[in-house]
C-alpha cells in the first residue's frame, strides 16, 4: 500500500510554463488537499475537494486550477508558473466519514522552483 | 483573522523533557492537532484534542484548553530522533486546518 503519492520529486520551472503536479492515494479517502509550503510560514491551503467531482478554493488559490474526476487522483495546475509559486508543495487526503476529527495523511511533497 | 502562534526554535538536551506551546485565534473550533515534520519529510500525525485537558501517548502528551485558546504538546525523554518541526494545527468553523509555522526542536546530546 503506497498511501499518497506525488509527482515530481522536484522541478526547474521556467516561468511563464504550464505545470501540473500529480498526486493519487490508494487509501479510498473521499477528502484531498493542496498545500504550499514555504519556510517561516505555515501549511497554506491552496485547493481542496470533499469528494470525486467536486473542489473548492482554500486560503491562496490564485495561479492554481484543480480538478477532481475521480476518488484517487488530484491534480495541481499552475497555468503560468511565476517565481512566488517556487515552494514545496503537499498534497494530503482523508476520510471525513471515518473519524471525528479528519486526520489528514501527507504525500512526500514536490519542490518546485520557478526561475 | 485567524491566527495559530507558536515558538519558531527550542533546544532541548537528549532524556529531558521540553514543552512547545501553541496558541490560536480561529474562526470556529473542532479540534486541534499536532504534527511531526522531519527535515525534507512530509508531516505525520501526532496528536488530536478537541476537549479540554490531558491526552496521553506514550512519550507524547498533549494539552488543551479552550477557554484561553491555547495547547501545549510534551515530549518526554527526549531522544535525538525527536529533532523535527512541530506543527500546531487548528480546525475552523469550514472544518479546514489552519495551521502555525511550526517549532523547530533542537535535540542537543
Amino acid at each position: 500500500i503506497a498511501g499518497i503519492t506525488q509527482a515530481p520529486t522536484s522541478q526547474i520551472l521556467a516561468a511563464g510554463r504550464r505545470m501540473t503536479l500529480r498526486c493519487t492515494q490508494d487509501m479510498r479517502h473521499n477528502a484531498m488537499y493542496w498545500y504550499r509550503q514555504d519556510l517561516g510560514l505555515g501549511l497554506r491551503l491552496i485547493h481542496y475537494s470533499n469528494t470525486a467531482g467536486t473542489t473548492g478554493k482554500g486560503e491562496v488559490p490564485d495561479g492554481y486550477s484543480v480538478s477532481r474526476a475521480n476518488t484517487d487522483d488530484f491534480p495541481l495546475t499552475l497555468a503560468s508558473a511565476v517565481p512566488s509559486q517556487t515552494s514545496v508543495y503537499f498534497c494530503a487526503s482523508s476520510d471525513l466519514a471515518a473519524t471525528s476529527y479528519n486526520e489528514q495523511f501527507f504525500g512526500p511533497g514536490t519542490r518546485l522552483t520557478v526561475l | 483573522g485567524q491566527n495559530i502562534d507558536q515558538p519558531t526554535e527550542m533546544t532541548a538536551t537528549e532524556g529531558a523533557i521540553v514543552q512547545i506551546n501553541c496558541t490560536y485565534q480561529t474562526s470556529g473550533f473542532n479540534g486541534l492537532f499536532w504534527y511531526q515534520q522531519h527535515a525534507g519529510e512530509a508531516p505525520t500525525f501526532l496528536s488530536y484534542n478537541v476537549l479540554d485537558g490531558l491526552e496521553e501517548k506514550g512519550r507524547f502528551s498533549s494539552f488543551l484548553s479552550r477557554s484561553k485558546g491555547y495547547s501545549y504538546l510534551l515530549l518526554k525523554e527526549l531522544q535525538m530522533k525527536d529533532s523535527a518541526s512541530y506543527l500546531c494545527a487548528v480546525m475552523d468553523s469550514n472544518y479546514q486546518l489552519i495551521w502555525g509555522a511550526g517549532t523547530k526542536l533542537i535535540i542537543k546530546p
